[in-house]
């Protein structure tokens, strides 16, 4: 089955540490996407990538970092930098090999929930 | 701040009744898309409307896009207690280079058995 996963689900982490939410796709898509929701808010873009070896800064990069060395794969960091980490993380890809620039409909990923305490 | 806003943030009907979402965006756009969420979960795309369109529909999904207005509609016909999620409109703007969406901050929607 082509998809997108997210592991784990839920993600518990002691204030200071860093943590590393895995995010990887099948789907053969080029670009990939970091998103972090807050209870009740819309989605805000943290990082993303359009193809391997290269990714941009979204809205909220600070606190955070990505790398992209595989087309599959676009793990996200959460630093110790990040003030405040808690938050729902979604990943998501788009855009098949080969298609215009233009996004195409993103597939999301079920998300990985992040408590920092 | 955010491109895409939802109006309104909250809305509660009866199955069987029609659910309306509007959004409105600041800039000029390449397309639009509303995408579905259930609680704890991942969005799924509903569907895109290209800047030189004025309607499109599927299934029980009919969308709107008045480019004068820079808004859009999301229509839900003959609403079902399974399509109770949050709706977010999504934004592909001219002015941004690449592959990103802006989304907006969504419409809660209960839809009551």
């Amino acid at each position: 089955d082509g998809g997108i996963t997210q592991s784990p689900k839920y993600l518990f982490r002691k204030e200071g540490q860093n943590v590393t939410l895995s995010c990887e796709q099948n789907l053969n898509h080029d670009a990939m996407y970091w998103y972090r929701q807050d209870p009740g808010q819309g989605l805000r873009l943290i990082y993303y990538s359009q193809i391997v070896n290269d990714f941009q800064k979204g809205d909220i990069a600070e606190g955070y970092s990505v790398s992209r060395e595989k087309k599959e794969s676009f793990p996200l960091t959460v630093t110790s930098a990040q003030k405040n980490p808690t938050a729902f993380y979604l990943c998501a890809s788009s855009m098949p090999q080969g298609g215009p620039r233009r996004p195409y409909e993103q597939y999301f990923g079920p998300g990985t929930r992040l408590t920092v305490t | 701040s955010q491109q895409g806003e939802e109006d309104p943030q909250a809305l509660s009907i009866q199955e069987g009744e029609n659910a309306t979402m509007n959004c409105s965006y600041k800039t000029s756009i390449n397309n639009l898309q509303w995408y579905r969420q259930n609680s704890g979960r991942g969005l799924v795309h509903l569907i895109l409307i290209r800047s030189n369109e004025r309607e499109k529909h599927s299934g029980r999904l009919r969308v709107t896009l008045d480019t004068s207005k820079k808004s859009s509609s999301l229509l839900i016909t003959a609403s079902r207690a399974a399509d109770t999620a949050s709706y977010f409109c999504a934004t592909d703007l001219k002015e941004t280079s690449g592959s990103r969406l802006t989304f907006g901050e969504g419409t809660q929607l209960t839809v009551n058995p």
